[in-house]
This record gives structure tokens, sequence and C-alpha cells, in this order.
């Protein structure tokens, strides 16, 4: 049982480059997630998807974009990195709402924009 | 709104230290709280969890229960290990206005390091 699979793990990506990350879950979830971690900010909610065909913004939806391809699937997109989008990114999934269940995330994406 | 607010790091302990990590919320309605684990380069780990007042979660020697009197959620070990080494986060799920609860709010993550 994979859980939760984000590719890739490692990005390098010059001021001004796109580039989709994308993550995976094989657990029948409903909801989906994107986060980013920062130094000192902890996690920061970026877009997330109660059910397929639905997507909102989060915290910190600036510079990114979301797509919730099939219920299995949840890319997030950055159309045009910015240093200040370097960090570490990670996706979660959840059986509905996280009110008992909470969520099980993936091993995350770091990304460093140069 | 909500929020979640945990002791600042980091902890340094001996091992066999008893540990404590306190964890406090602002929250509309009940809300169900949790502790996750984050160990070096991997993702957070669900390690323990109480969605009512005085519920008690356990797992793997960590606990906490759920204070809704002083809105607290403190995690406590009596003996830690090398291998609790970790980052560990508090966070909450409350149910918004429209009466769903699609979100977990975190704490900003206490570094916690224990040595032999």
């Amino acid at each position: 049982n994979a859980g939760v699979t984000q590719t890739p793990k490692f990005q390098v990506l010059k001021t001004g480059q796109s580039m989709t990350l994308q993550c995976a879950q094989d657990m029948n979830h409903n909801s989906m997630y994107w986060y980013r971690q920062d130094p000192g900010m902890g996690l920061r909610l970026i877009y997330y998807s109660a059910s397929e065909g639905t997507t909102d913004k989060g915290e910190v939806p600036n510079g990114y974009n979301v797509s919730r391809l099939n219920k299995r699937e949840f890319s997030l997109r950055l159309e045009s990195a910015a240093p200040s989008q370097t960090s570490v990114y990670f996706c979660a999934s959840s059986v509905g709402g996280a009110l008992n269940y909470g969520y099980t995330f993936g091993s995350g994406t770091r990304l460093t924009v140069v | 709104g909500n929020s979640v607010t945990q002791m600042e790091g980091p902890v340094t302990l001996s091992e066999e230290a008893f540990l404590t990590i306190n964890c406090t919320y602002t929250a509309t309605g009940y809300p169900s709280l949790f502790w996750y684990v984050q160990y070096p380069g991997e993702g957070l780990q669900l390690l323990l969890k109480a969605t009512k007042a005085d519920d008690k979660g356990s797992n793997k020697g960590f606990e906490a229960t759920y204070r809704k009197e002083t809105t607290s959620f403190h995690l406590e070990k009596g003996s830690v290990q090398v291998s609790d080494s970790a980052v560990y986060f508090c966070a909450l799920s409350a149910a918004n206005s429209g009466g769903s609860n699609y979100k977990l709010t975190f704490g900003k993550g206490t570094l916690l390091t224990v040595n032999p």
C-alpha cells in the first residue's frame, strides 16, 4: 500500500521557469491538500480539494494553480517560479473531512528556485 | 478563526528523560486534536488523536489528553529515546460555519533532540 506518492522528490528551477508537482493516493480518499513547509512558519495550506471536481484556495495560494485530475491525483503548478517559492511541498489526503481521521502525508518535494 | 500555539523549540533532552510539549488551541465549535511527528527528511505521520473532550490519545508511549476547560492538548512521554528525535506538530480540525471540516490547522512545530 503506497499511500500518498509525490514526484519529484527534489527539483531545482530557475526564476521564471514553470513546473508541476504531482501527487497521487491509492486509499480512495475524497479530500486532497497541498502544503508548503518553511523554517519557523510551520505548514501553510496552499490549495485543497474537498472532493473530486472541486478545488479551493488555502492560506497562501498566490503564484500557484492546482488540478484535481481524478479522485486519485491532485497536481500543483508553479507557472513562473520565484525564489520565495523555495520550500518543501507536501501533499496530503483524507477520507473526507479531517475531523475524525486526520491526514495521510506524502514524503515531500524539496524545491529550490535560483 | 482557528489557531494552534505550541511551545517554541528546540527541546533537548537526555535519553530516559520526561517529555512535555505544550499545545493550546483556539477554535469554534468542538475540534478534533492531533499530534503529528516528522522524522528528518520524511513527511508527517499521525502520532495520536483525540476527537472529544477528556479523550486521551496514545501511541508508542506518547500520550495527550484533550482538555476543553484549558483548551490544551499537551504531548507527554515518560522516557524518551534517541529515536524520538523529530519535529512534533500539534493540529486541530474544526467544523467551519458551513458545517464542513476539510482542513487541519497546524502549530509551527517543536524540534526535539534526544541525546544518548
